[in-house]
């Protein structure tokens, strides 16, 4: 079975902090990708990352930062010098390999709230 | 503007009424999806359409029909309804079901259903 854990429901920061929102996810697919998606509060869910499984080199775009490790099957996101922008709901997200259909499986999402 | 355009934004209905969620994308895309949010649940596929065609029913109460026209427009026609349907939905598209892209969905903003 394929399931994705963000332990974080909730996480509230002061601007410019750092932050790290986790992700922890359960396979039994060799390969496999995963994602983030962020939800600002208009509701669309908006795509930041996908990476996969034989790819477990950090990627920093921005002031975003990823860290995957397969052997602890997580796959962290943070935000450096957090500002009020980046409040919104974030959600990791896990797809096999192969399937038909692009069938993701999100986690139950963090809400992210940078205070000014 | 979103490429992904939804209506209505909002929606209240009692249990014996009928209405449908519209969705039209401007991308180009080949695949059209319907997904549920409910409060601290992960979102859930519910249909998945690729060139018009039916690909994926995740188990859907038949309450909930889905109608794709043409790859530009997706339909939720809803009757019937029970409480516990209130929620965000969600439609999104994506290029294909695989490829390049795999797992790169654009969303709309949702419509927001409440059944009284």
């Amino acid at each position: 079975a394929q399931k994705v854990t963000q332990a974080q429901t909730e996480i509230s920061v002061v601007e410019k902090e750092d932050v790290t929102l986790d992700c922890v996810y359960e396979t039994r697919d060799t390969t496999y990708y995963l994602f983030w998606y962020k939800q600002p509060p208009s509701g669309e869910l908006v795509f930041l990352i996908r990476r996969n499984s034989f790819d477990e080199q950090n990627e920093i775009s921005g002031r975003y930062s990823w860290n995957f490790q397969k052997s602890t099957s997580s796959f962290n996101f943070t935000i450096t010098a957090s500002q009020v922008v980046d409040s919104a709901v974030y959600f990791c997200a896990l797809m096999g390999y192969g399937g038909a259909t692009n069938k993701l499986i999100f986690g139950t999402g963090t809400l992210l709230a940078v205070q000014p | 503007e979103t490429g992904v355009t939804q209506t209505p934004r909002h929606l209240v209905m009692g249990m014996t009424n009928k209405k449908s969620l519209k969705c039209e994308q401007h991308l180009g895309h080949n695949a059209m999806y319907w997904y549920k949010q409910s409060a601290k649940k992960p979102l859930e596929l519910m249909f998945v359409y690729n060139f018009k065609e039916q690909t994926e029913n995740n188990s859907v109460p038949s309450r909930f029909s889905p109608e794709c026209p043409n790859s530009s427009h997706l339909f939720l026609h809803l009757h019937t309804l029970q409480p516990e349907d209130s929620a965000l939905y969600l439609c999104a598209s994506s290029q294909d079901l695989q490829g390049v892209n795999t797992g790169e969905l654009f969303f709309g903003e949702g419509s927001r259903l409440t059944v009284l």
